[in-house]
């Protein structure tokens, strides 16, 4: 079964307006942590936001914050007020205590930005 | 400050030719280290990891090995490239402290002819 789910391949946003990229987890390990990174054409991953599994709060950085929603294994990325640098490939992934801390990733979201 | 080199960026290889990848850290000592693979269109595949010199642990069985001579040195070698090898190779690092978020190279594109 797959750890991590991104249901959207391609996502597409009007410049200025927020997005939400979904990411569905699957674990049983009460230790994990949830991760978001960048992929721009160049190749690079950027990482851009983490959730721990015992964080009380929802886990922001800048524009980016992730909505957390620990019974329903859900850990969607959330743009605010989309620019055109952010049209990307968007990963979401989670490493778990009990794997050793080696994260596993989805497949990704591509996100383009309109102008 | 900890950054992460990778090389070649790009790379164009013979099938049935051997391949060498090298990645290193600076800036950190026993750092965990990890090679994925990025087929095109697709997320990352987890081929090695490492947790100390000459600790090489495999995801993946295929014609890549993996070695790490040195504390901030990872090598990602094939003795014989195949057509499926094509792909882009990431070193990554994983930061210290638990939220630190893993760090990546610049990354290899590489293509068998």
């Amino acid at each position: 079964a797959q750890k991590i789910t991104q249901t959207q391949p391609g996502m597409f946003v009007q410049e200025k307006e927020a997005v939400t990229l979904d990411c569905t987890y699957d674990t049983s390990d009460p230790s994990y942590g949830l991760f978001w990174y960048k992929q721009p054409s160049s190749g690079e991953m950027i990482f851009l936001i983490y959730q721990g599994s015992y964080d009380q709060q929802n886990a922001t950085e800048g524009r980016y914050s992730l909505n957390f929603q620990k019974a329903r294994k859900s850990a969607n990325l959330v743009i605010s007020a989309s620019q055109l640098g952010d049209s990307a490939m968007y990963f979401c992934a989670m490493r778990e205590k009990g794997g050793s801390y080696i994260p596993t990733f989805g497949r990704g979201t591509s996100l383009i930005v309109h102008p | 400050s900890q950054t992460i080199h990778q090389w070649p960026a790009t790379l164009v290889q013979p099938v049935g030719s051997p391949l060498s990848l090298e990645c290193t850290v600076e800036g950190t000592s026993n750092p965990n280290l990890y090679w994925y693979r990025q087929a095109a269109g697709r997320g990352l595949q987890l081929l090695f990891y490492s947790v100390g010199i000459g600790q090489i642990s495999s995801e993946v069985p295929q014609n890549l090995s993996a070695s790490r001579p040195q504390d901030r040195q990872f090598i990602l070698s094939s003795k014989k490239l195949l057509l499926s090898d094509s792909g882009f190779y990431l070193c990554a690092w994983r930061g210290t402290g638990l939220h630190y978020g893993y760090t990546f190279g610049s990354g290899t594109r590489l293509t068998v002819v």
